[in-house]
């Protein structure tokens, strides 16, 4: 089954805890990219990859980091997590941004 | 600079009631994709349509369609006969060719009653 698979789907974590979430597709898909979503904002695009090696920042970018290192997984990571990262989180892939993504089930983020 | 606005933050309508949910865009490219997708209250995004600048046509899938007007800088999603299962949040989001960024609006919230 095409899909795009992020773990965990929830995570309770203290301040100043490095985390990573994972994420993984399986339909070879070149685009990936990682949003938040919060109340009345909508989904906010963090980081997007075009490639193995290709990312570049969305539109929050801050205090996250990604990678690329094969074509089907692109870990978000929080190296030093705060309180507003409190967030969903949705992982997305595309074969080409243009066709839309196809999402993973989201991951439900909260610093204490 | 790209933006979406989804003006209306929640709309309520009893079963089988017509509901059109407003998106309107703003981009100065002229190629440029735009797309609808549904959050049903488990959570998931689902993708619902995409149309592309050059295709102004209005799309009919079913109960949905989509008026896509480049005049007004509109793509606007009616629900003919609503159900209870349409009750979620939907959004409306563009891509254009020479920015990558994906952006989304900020989401209507459409409950259904019975």
């Amino acid at each position: 089954e095409a899909q795009v698979t992020q773990n965990p789907r929830y995570l309770i974590t203290v301040t100043g805890k490095k985390l990573t979430v994972t994420c993984s597709q399986n339909m070879n898909h070149e685009y990936m990219s990682w949003y938040r979503q919060d109340p009345g904002l909508g989904l906010r695009q963090i980081y997007y990859s075009m490639n193995v090696e290709v990312t570049d920042k969305g539109d929050v970018p801050e205090g996250y980091k990604v990678s690329r290192k094969e074509k089907r997984n692109f870990p978000l990571i929080l190296e030093s997590p705060s309180p507003n990262q409190t967030s969903l989180y949705f992982c997305a892939s595309s074969f080409h941004r243009v066709y839309g993504y196809t999402f993973g089930s989201g991951t439900r983020l909260t610093v204490v | 600079a790209q933006k979406v606005t989804q003006a209306q933050t929640e709309i309520s309508v009893v079963e089988k009631e017509d509901v059109t949910l407003d998106c309107v865009y703003e981009t100065r490219d002229t190629t440029y994709y735009l797309f609808w997708y549904k959050q049903p209250p488990s959570g998931e995004l689902v993708f619902l349509i995409r149309r592309n600048s050059f295709d102004e046509q209005n799309e009919i899938s079913g109960r949905y369609s989509w008026n896509f007007q480049k005049s007004t800088s509109s793509f606007n999603f009616t629900i003919t006969a609503s159900q209870v299962v349409d009750s979620a949040v939907y959004f409306c989001a563009l891509s254009a060719e020479v920015n990558n960024d994906m952006r989304f609006g900020a989401g209507t919230r459409l409950t259904v009653k019975p």
